[in-house]
Parts: C-alpha cells; structure tokens; sequence
C-alpha cells in the first residue's frame, strides 16, 4: 500500500525559511515523479514543484527562486526547502506521487499546514 | 494560478446524473492527458479519473471521464449524497512545464 507521510510544517514570519518532507513507502520511490501541491485556506488545489525520477525539477512561477524541491532515493524522501516566505505561501502542502510521466496525484499525503504570519 | 476552467458549482438529486467540465487550451489539455480529483471537506484529494477516463481501482463506475479537443468532463451518474464534494481536473502544461489545476467545482445533492 502506498504511504505518504509529510511533516515539517508550522508557524514561520515572513521572509523567513522552511523545510517540509514527505517520507514515502510501498512503491519504489526512484521510479516515480512526485510533486508538491498546496492549498490556501479556503481555495482550490495550486501545483508548486515536481521532481522528476530522473532528478528533472519544475517549479510553478510563484515559488520560482524561491522554493527548492529534491528528493533521497536512497531514503524513499522528497522535500521541498521555502525561503523568501510570504504570507500568500500559508497552505496546508500536500505530497503526491504521479500515476506516470506528466499525470500527477495517484496518491496523495495527509499534507503540512505551512502558516506564515508575523 | 488556475488555469483550467471549471463551473463554480453543479447540483443533482439523489439518482440523477450530473457533467463538470473543464475548459482548457492546445498547450495542456489539447496535447496532454487529463486527470480528476475528488476532496471531501477537511481532506486530502483523492484520484478518481487519471489518463482522460481510466479509474483507479476501488473508485465506482459511477463515475467517467472524457476529453475532446482542449476540454475535458467528467460524469456523475446515479449520484449519492456521498459524492457532495469538490471536484478538479489537472493536466500539463507544455508552455508551463508544469501542471495546471481547474478552478474547482462544488457538487451539491439536493
């Protein structure tokens, strides 16, 4: 069974840094994309960055330069570092492994609430 | 940045058979497949329709999906007060490189 655990969100002030991360289990982890999507309180799903199983990286415009993600094979673990925090990042973050090559969301985590606020 | 578009809302009694459809453009869902998303309140979004109109196991054949040119829908049939959710496609985008949502639709049963 496909197990997408994410962790690491909390309360960060703007401008500031963050790190989330999605442990997964039950598939090999190198052979799929995965990605991030958010979700702002009370609005709809936002992709934000997807890592390829080859290592390719995308980012959406609004988190380009200024979010990382990558991903540890070798510990089933994909991540994504915020910087440059802005209020319009508070989300909860969900990890969501593709179906295959560009069809996103076969599985998807439980998600990371990410609130930045001073 | 929603770029996908959807109807803010649908609405069926309990049996009926209701469509959301999801309007797109020759660089994601004209040249992409498209997949859909069903989020019950307060949880993550689960996989109902992935490649145009291939389903998930365990998810009801109830519901189908479609794409003709760059729009795609989706097919409610024999609704259920348990299908009150949002709904979302998604698809690549070509010019993007990245993926792009739909709007969202609301489904009420009355």
């Amino acid at each position: 069974e496909v197990q997408l655990l994410e962790s690491g969100g909390g309360l960060v002030q703007p401008g500031g840094s963050l790190r989330i991360s999605c442990a997964a289990s039950g598939f090999t982890f190198s052979s799929y994309a995965m990605s991030w999507v958010r979700q702002a309180p009370g609005k709809g799903l936002e992709w934000v960055s997807a890592s390829g199983g080859g290592g390719s990286t995308y980012y959406a415009d609004s988190v380009k330069g200024r979010f990382t993600i990558s991903r540890d094979n070798s510990k089933n673990t994909l991540s994504l570092q915020m910087s440059s925090l802005r209020a319009e990042d508070t989300a909860v973050y969900y990890c969501a492994k593709n179906f295959a090559s560009r069809s996103m969301g076969g599985s998807w985590g439980q998600g990371t609430l990410v609130t930045v606020s001073s | 940045q929603s770029v996908l578009t959807q109807p803010p809302s649908a609405s069926g009694t309990p049996g009926q058979r209701v469509t959301i459809s999801c309007s797109g453009s020759s660089s994601n869902i004209g040249s992409n497949t498209v997949n859909w998303y069903q989020q019950l309140p307060g949880t993550a979004p689960k996989p109902l329709i992935y490649s145009n109109n291939q389903r998930p196991s365990g998810v009801p054949d109830r519901f189908s999906g479609s794409k003709s040119g760059t729009s795609a829908s989706l097919a409610i049939s024999g609704l259920q007060s348990e299908d009150e959710a949002d709904f979302y496609c998604a698809a690549w985008d070509d010019s993007l490189s990245g993926y792009v949502f739909g709007t969202g639709t609301k489904v009420t049963v009355l």
